[in-house]
């Protein structure tokens, strides 16, 4: 099935830092979504892309859909405390109109005091 | 902002019990979802149901596992006979279309340990 790799796993970083991070796939998708979880709490959306190319901020979130469609990246600027979690982007799988999504494989931030 | 509410938040059950989590999909929402979440792994799919039937299912849903919306608020996940690999954080996901990433919404996750 199609695999969302994500890299780094994990992140180590000092608050004020910006952080960078990168999904890739084997296989296209023409939606790629980013989520962050934190401890014991469900996956909740953090940005939307729906075009190749598109480059879409939602606050210090920056994100954006490759131009090959089997890769995506989010910048954090200026990291604090509660960015601290789990993030994974995630990307919809199409089958005879039924639709889930499959995600990635998760990178973790940590923000050294 | 409406939620998705899930409960228990944490059931600890002994293997080859019977297990319902429960969870109330927002109001108007259509489609609904369960998702699992091994401890330290990835978020998987396991099903999805529209209009009273299962649309998708994945291969972890097997024979043992079932759901219901019996009254028209409640989505039920059904685990017949827990095992050992059942143990995870389920999550209860709604959405107002068949996917558009901005109208799915996470429950917040019950926790399964089965021993």
């Amino acid at each position: 099935g199609q695999q969302l790799n994500q890299s780094p796993q994990s992140m180590f970083i000092q608050e004020g830092e910006d952080v960078s991070m990168n999904c890739t796939s084997s296989s296209i998708f023409n939606t790629w979504l980013w989520y962050k979880q934190d401890p014991g709490e469900g996956p909740v959306l953090l940005i939307a892309l729906y075009k190749a190319g598109e480059l879409t901020s939602n606050g210090r979130l920056t994100a954006q859909f490759g131009i090959t469609r089997k890769d995506s990246f989010l910048n954090i600027s200026a990291s604090i405390p509660s960015d601290v979690g789990i993030y994974f982007c995630a990307g919809p799988i199409t089958n005879f109109g039924n639709e889930k999504l499959t995600f990635g494989t998760g990178t973790r931030l940590t923000i050294i005091p | 902002e409406p939620e998705v509410t899930q409960t228990p938040s944490h059931q600890v059950t002994q293997m080859g019990q019977e297990v319902i989590l429960r969870c109330v999909p927002i109001s108007n929402h259509l489609y609904f979802y369960w998702y699992r979440q091994i401890l330290g792994q990835k978020v998987e799919f396991l099903v999805s149901f529209y209009n009273n039937e299962i649309s998708e299912k994945s291969e972890i849903f097997d024979d043992q596992f079932s759901v219901e919306r019996p009254d028209g608020s409640n989505f039920t996940l059904k685990i017949r006979s827990t095992k050992l690999e059942d143990s995870a954080m389920y999550f209860c996901a709604s959405g107002d279309r068949s996917f558009s990433g901005n109208t799915i919404y996470f429950g917040e996750g019950s926790w399964l340990t089965v021993v």
